[in-house]
């Protein structure tokens, strides 16, 4: 079956950082963009960066630019994202999804951050 | 940024029946635009692409429509499992924002 898995959600300090992975399964995430996106429970989803295919090209939403990094390894078929200087606002889950001309097509089950004291 | 608004925030209706829901953008984005379903606990699912086009597996009781600013998502027939909230999203532009959602939950 075709399928994202993000990993690396955890608690966290605020000022802290994490990096989450997201590994693609039955598929070769090479031709993609890659995305992130966080969602607070209860609230609608929000895009965080994105990645282009050769990752020649990266986007940030402005509220992690400078923070966060998105990257990716073809050749491990996966993508990650840095996150640095983490603050109480960061807290959600966090998912990948396969970007392209359909939206976002196939996604993660999600990752759950939590930056707490 | 491109503001994405919904309506009705949430909606209360029967199996069988025929609900509509809308999106409209801040500014034109052309056919950019797709719909989601989510569940509870569980990752949104594409439904519609391109404003228009169905995903594939996706059962043809799901419609969508529009242009420009104003776009509309259209179940016929609801069954229990589209119990859900829908999204709308703009791929037009960075950042690719979400509307805030419509509950559909039973009568």
């Amino acid at each position: 079956e075709v399928q994202l898995e993000e990993s690396g959600g955890g608690l966290v300090q605020p000022g802290g950082s994490l990096r989450l992975s997201c590994a693609a399964s039955e598929f070769s995430l090479s031709p993609y963009w890659m995305h992130w996106v966080r969602q607070v429970p209860g609230k609608g989803p929000v895009w965080v960066s994105r990645i282009s295919n050769d990752a020649s090209t990266t986007s940030y939403a402005d509220s992690v630019r400078g923070r966060f990094t998105i990257s990716r390894d073809n050749a491990e078929n996966s993508v990650f994202l840095q996150m640095n200087s983490l603050r109480g606002e960061d807290t959600a889950v966090y998912y990948c999804a396969r970007g392209g001309p359909k939206g976002f097509d196939i996604w993660g089950q999600g990752t759950v951050v939590t930056v707490s004291s | 940024d491109i503001q994405m608004t919904q309506s009705p925030s949430s909606l209360s209706a029967s199996v069988g029946d025929s609900v509509t829901i809308t999106c409209r953008a801040s500014q034109t984005i052309s056919s950019y635009l797709q719909w989601y379903q989510q569940k509870p606990g569980r990752a949104p699912k594409l439904l519609i692409y391109g404003a228009t086009s169905l995903e594939s597996g996706v059962p043809s009781r799901f419609s969508g429509g529009g242009y420009a600013t104003d776009f509309t998502l259209t179940i016929s027939s609801l069954q229990p499992e589209d119990f859900a909230t829908y999204y709308c999203q703009q791929s037009y532009s960075t950042p690719f924002t979400f509307g805030p959602g419509t509950k559909v939950d039973i009568k």
